[in-house]
């Protein structure tokens, strides 16, 4: 399967700790996306990147959010210090540019924060 | 600030019937607006309009898109079980990167 890819599925972490979600585009897209989702609601964007630009970041939710995408293929984002309103499915998306600019989701990272 | 609203919020109707989803939308650049569905886990990608008033169709589901009006129409027919789901509505701002703002979604129930 050569599909948006993100690990892990599912995370449960205590309040106050980091953690780390990892999502590989599908291998030729040169933009990657992440959102976070929560129950009820539609995903909501938080910052891309094309390539290993990040070229949006201002709707990251507090400073405790950072992604990077250091070679322009897989990506990281870091929760520190996580709070129970963390607690949403994080989102990954890929598109590639020229080609109807479709962007394909992963399977998500659901997070727990208890 | 781009803005997308879904109608209805939810939805219970029986097989067969038809459903009618609605999805309005602000955008300050339009470029696109994508529909998907989502059920247990990530949105998977059903349609992409750009020009008013063309038709997409793919077997019971199709889409159109009025940009004058500035909103989109997704119809289902002959509804199954199995179109149980969240249908999901974004707008792509052409401004910004493809960056994608989704409406709330409605939740449609197909009962058998």
């Amino acid at each position: 399967d050569t599909g948006v890819s993100q690990d892990p599925r599912h995370k449960i972490t205590k309040r106050g700790q980091n953690v780390t979600f990892r999502c590989d585009p599908i291998s030729e897209h040169n933009r990657l996306y992440w959102y976070r989702q929560t129950l009820g609601q539609g995903p909501e964007f938080l910052t891309y990147f094309q390539n290993e630009a990040q070229l949006e970041k201002s709707r990251l939710l507090s400073d405790r959010f950072s992604a990077e995408r250091p070679k322009g293929s897989f990506s990281t984002l870091e929760i520190q210090r996580t709070e129970q309103g963390d607690s949403a499915m994080y989102l990954c998306a890929s598109s590639i540019t020229g080609r109807g600019n479709t962007i394909y989701f992963g399977e998500g990272s659901w997070l727990t924060v208890v | 600030e781009d803005k997308v609203v879904q109608s209805p919020l939810s939805l219970v109707v029986h097989e067969g019937d038809t459903v009618t989803l609605n999805c309005s939308y602000e955008v300050t650049n339009f470029r696109s607006l994508l529909w998907y569905k989502q059920e247990k886990k990530a949105p998977t990608f059903l349609f992409m309009l750009t020009s008013s008033g063309i038709e997409k169709k793919s077997g019971r589901l199709s889409s159109i898109l009025d940009k004058k009006e500035l909103f989109s129409i997704l119809n289902i027919t002959a509804t199954q079980t199995g179109d149980s789901a969240i249908y999901l509505c974004a707008v792509v701002n052409n401004n910004a990167g493809n960056m994608l703002t989704f409406g709330g979604g409605t939740r449609l129930m197909v009962k058998p």
